[in-house]
């Protein structure tokens, strides 16, 4: 099993600025994995962090607008840029743990 | 990313009965399919797993069942208790990678 800690927990941002989301994991992963979960929505799949090489990111998710790092095997950081109030959602770690994937408990971010 | 949706977004049970909940998948090529159970404020949780040489798996009261030829997916949970209240995911793994691609989710709210 793997155990996911997300910071922060939620916040409140104004419009136009940044926030920097952390995950760390108890364990060392290759791949890690990002969500956002819109309210009353399901998750959907933003990026793969890969330690050592640039994010894949999926159709419709741009680096410029949600760049990652991963410096680490336990480490990676998503950061929402330039928020408008659409990007108010739950943001989601997640690792694959060999048979399962394990998801942090989420950061929930709005946006006035 | 892929589609994956469910068919029901609300389902209502009285306590002690059965509850079935169902997913259509649209990758044939799909070989692995999570079911997750998310609870208010809380990360997806994994309930049971099924691979695609399987077209049954039973856990302890949940059992999944997978019909490749429709694609097809359904979650039955045995003698529904209020603690099943959640939203529940069905994902599916495209074996591109180790990422899933969620369904809509289906809530259940469970009758005392």
């Amino acid at each position: 099993s793997a155990v996911i800690s997300q910071k922060p927990s939620r916040d409140i941002c104004q419009r136009g600025t940044s926030l920097t989301i952390q995950c760390q994991v108890d364990s060392q992963v290759t791949m890690m994995f990002w969500y956002r979960q819109q309210p009353g929505q399901s998750l959907t799949l933003i990026a793969t962090a890969n330690q050592g090489s640039e994010a894949t990111y999926e159709s419709g998710f741009v680096i410029d607008k949600f760049p990652i790092s991963r410096p680490n095997l336990t480490f990676s950081t998503l950061t929402v840029s330039n928020m408008s109030p659409e990007d108010s959602s739950i943001y989601l770690c997640s690792v694959w743990g060999g048979t399962e994937a394990f998801f942090g408990q989420g950061t929930r971010l709005t946006v006035v | 990313g892929e589609s994956v949706g469910l068919h029901l977004p609300t389902l209502s049970v009285q306590e002690g009965d059965n509850s079935i909940i169902n997913c259509a998948y649209s990758n044939s090529a799909s070989d692995y399919f999570i079911w997750y159970k998310q609870e208010s404020g809380k990360g997806p949780q994994f309930i049971i797993d099924i691979r695609s040489n399987m077209d049954k798996r039973q856990g302890q009261r949940v059992t999944v069942l997978l019909n490749k030829t429709v694609k097809h997916l359904s979650l039955q949970i045995a003698a529904t208790q209020p603690g099943d209240s959640a939203v529940y995911f069905c994902a599916e793994n495209p074996q591109t990678g180790n990422q899933f691609y969620f369904g809509t989710g289906t809530s259940l709210t469970v009758i005392p």
